[in-house]
């Protein structure tokens, strides 16, 4: 089943543990991205690949590093987790050429 | 940077009505999408169209890129088409950018 999977699901954290969530595509897409949602401000993009070693700031890009060393993968990693990064977090995929995008099932993060 | 703007930003209807929804874009667009967010969070896709029109089922989709702007209808309504509506542009630069979205309520 083609799909795109993130974990976790849910966490919660506290101030300045650093953390990691993974994302995994099945469907060999080269166009990967994070995005967060935030209530009334719709789905803002954090950082994309456009392929391996790939990749580049979206429009939040402040405290969050990405890395895509692997085709399938693109980990979104917190350094120093703040409050105000708590949001609903999605990844998504999709080829190059075509751009239709598949979503993960989303990530809810709760730094306190 | 593009802006993509949505309307109505929330819709109450009967079950059974039909509706459209509008997305807006301040410049030419590479792609467009539309999602649907069912109240469980989940993001749906709906349609890839960066031009012309598409159906499935009943939804239907059309965007006139030369004047900017994307329609999503819905008709006959049901309790489940409830949620939030999403546009989705790419503006040529690789980047993704999501309008503000559209929250529908249906009624039983």
């Amino acid at each position: 089943e083609a799909q795109v999977t993130q974990n976790p699901r849910y966490l919660i954290t506290v101030t300045g543990k650093k953390l990691t969530v993974t994302c995994s595509q099945n469907m060999n897409h080269e166009y990967m991205s994070w995005y967060r949602q935030d209530p009334g401000l719709g789905l803002r993009q954090i950082y994309y690949s456009m392929n391996v070693e790939v990749t580049d700031k979206g429009d939040v890009p402040e405290g969050y590093k990405v890395s895509r060393k692997e085709k399938r993968n693109f980990p979104l990693i917190l350094e120093s987790p703040s409050p105000n990064q708590t949001s609903l977090y999605f990844c998504a995929s999709s080829r190059r050429e075509i751009g239709e995008q598949y979503f993960g099932p989303g990530t809810r993060l709760t730094v306190t | 940077g593009i802006q993509v703007e949505q309307s109505p930003p929330d819709l109450i209807l009967q079950e059974g009505a039909n509706s459209t929804l509008r997305c807006n874009f301040s410049d030419s667009v590479n792609n467009l999408q539309w999602f649907h967010q069912n109240p469980w969070g989940q993001l749906i896709n709906l349609f890839y169209i960066p031009s012309g029109t598409k159906q499935n089922g009943r939804l239907s989709a059309t965007t006139v890129a030369t004047e900017r702007y994307s329609l999503l209808y819905i008709s006959s309504s049901q309790t489940t088409d409830s949620g939030v509506y999403f546009c989705a542009v790419e503006p040529g630069d690789d980047k993704i950018i999501f309008g503000k979205g559209t929250r529908l309520h249906i009624l039983p």
